[in-house]
């Protein structure tokens, strides 16, 4: 079956940079774009920017461009966000989404 | 951006009760291919969201069909004919016709 297998909870300071993994599995990884999405604690969803694994293209939404990082490798099935800049808005946690299926999420703590 | 509005923000429901959650959006997601780009996912407690409905009215195989989604235009409805324990949790709608990618703010289902 179609897994998203996220990296693990990461605290950071500010001004320092993160970068996470989504692997993928069960399905053929360069078919299918990859999207990350955020939630802050105990709100709504915000959509990051996707990335076709074939071609390496990428969107973003405006707000986090400059912010957001996306690449993929793809002799692992793997895809990577990482964020700079890293400020205690950026705290949350952040899910690949792709073929429909979303991973577990990955918890960024930023704080001194 | 396409601004999604859910109600309501919560609902208390019984076991066995019927549920029906709107989602409106600021714009038509009919897009330029005839195809209209809104989902449903479901996160519940502790948990990353799941897919429930893609395209306004189409449930993923495992979906039970006590599910179903309607609308078209600005006006979508997710409706459950008979709740269950296991249906408690966020349900988000969601949608991908106009860049970027919005989400509802969330209707929280709790049971009574």
């Amino acid at each position: 079956q179609v897994k998203l297998l996220q990296s693990g909870a990461a605290l950071v300071k500010p001004g320092a940079s993160v970068k996470m993994s989504c692997k993928a599995s069960g399905y053929t990884f360069t078919d299918y774009w990859v999207s990350w999405v955020k939630q802050s604690h105990g709100k709504s969803l915000e959509w990051i920017g996707e990335i076709y694994p074939n071609s390496g293209a990428t969107n973003f939404n405006e707000k986090f461009k400059g912010k957001a990082t996306l690449t993929v490798d793809k002799s692992t099935s793997t895809a990577y966000m990482e964020l700079s800049r890293l400020t205690s808005e950026d705290s949350a946690i952040y899910y690949c989404t792709s073929s429909s299926n979303w991973g577990q999420g990955t918890l960024v703590t930023v704080s001194s | 951006d396409v601004v999604m509005t859910q109600t309501p923000v919560s609902l208390s429901l019984a076991i066995g009760q019927p549920a029906s959650i709107s989602c409106k959006s600021s714009q038509s997601l009919l897009g330029t291919s005839g195809k209209t780009f809104l989902n449903w996912i479901l996160q519940r407690p502790g948990q990353s969201p799941k897919r429930l409905i893609y395209q306004v009215s189409k449930l993923y195989s495992e979906v039970p069909d006590r599910f179903s989604g309607s609308g078209s235009e600005t006006e979508f409805t997710l409706k459950i004919s008979r709740v269950e324990a296991e249906d408690l949790g966020v349900y988000y709608c969601w949608q991908g016709t106009h860049f970027p990618d919005t989400f509802g703010a969330g209707t929280k289902l709790e049971l009574k």
